[in-house]
């Protein structure tokens, strides 16, 4: 059972462009939705992350959307870099500090 | 910087040799979790304690994998009998364990390939 689905699989945006990845869930009892980025030969590292109780968070060109009625999320990554060409994995988490539950992730190509 | 660190980086071994892998967490975070990775996938958890209490264990667990945290401080991570099936990415984790929504710092990973 795949409780955080992500799409698409594969993205392809040109530089300064803006970059969409979305993800649903389904268990009501996650509490805190983080993104990671991860280069190859790399672990995973933070990026951003949201709580249910606001819909919207943004850190510097990076966005997420909270629509917690939908149980969907999605990053914006605005002015897209060609060194944010990476593999995006949305996450939840329920009970605050809990195991993380990632979707099947997203692999980004920004063309210069 | 001090971040977590994962030892060996790459390990290639026969079907049913064992195996053990070393992870060094930040040395103030009182959590550590393990995570397997396959290609293409997003990481999926296996286990995480804290500090010496191993608190929970995924069904992907089988009992070939064994973990341990002495003393809190580092932890090792055994596989038994390898299969093919255990070929993937082990990636280690730690955070502070002590507020909602901690960050997980995770480590490079040691990729296992068994052939």
């Amino acid at each position: 059972q795949q409780q955080v689905k992500q799409s698409p699989q594969s993205l392809i945006v040109q530089k300064g462009g803006i970059s969409i990845i979305n993800c649903a869930y389904e268990n009501t009892a996650f509490d805190y939705f983080p993104w990671y980025q991860q280069f190859p030969g790399k672990g995973p590292a933070l990026l951003i992350a949201i709580r249910p109780d606001v819909s919207e968070k943004k850190e510097g060109r990076f966005t997420i959307s909270f629509n917690k009625s939908a149980k969907q999320f999605s990053l914006h990554i605005m002015d897209s870099q060609p060194g944010d060409s990476a593999t995006y994995f949305c996450a939840a988490t329920k009970g605050g500090y809990s195991t993380l539950t990632f979707g099947k992730g997203t692999m980004l190509l920004v063309s210069p | 910087d001090t971040g977590v660190s994962q030892d060996p980086r790459h390990k290639i071994t026969k079907r049913g040799q064992n195996v053990t892998f070393r992870c060094d967490p930040i040395s103030e975070h009182n959590r550590l979790y393990w995570y397997r990775q396959t290609l293409g996938q997003g990481p999926e958890f296996l286990t995480y304690f804290q500090n010496e209490a191993q608190l929970e264990k995924s069904r992907l667990l089988s009992d070939r994998f064994s973990a341990e945290r002495p003393k809190g401080s580092f932890s090792t991570l055994e596989i038994q009998r390898t299969e093919q099936g255990d070929s993937a990415m082990y990636l280690c984790a730690s955070s502070l364990g002590t507020s909602v929504g901690d960050t997980q710092y995770f480590g490079p990973g040691t990729r296992l390939t068994v052939l």
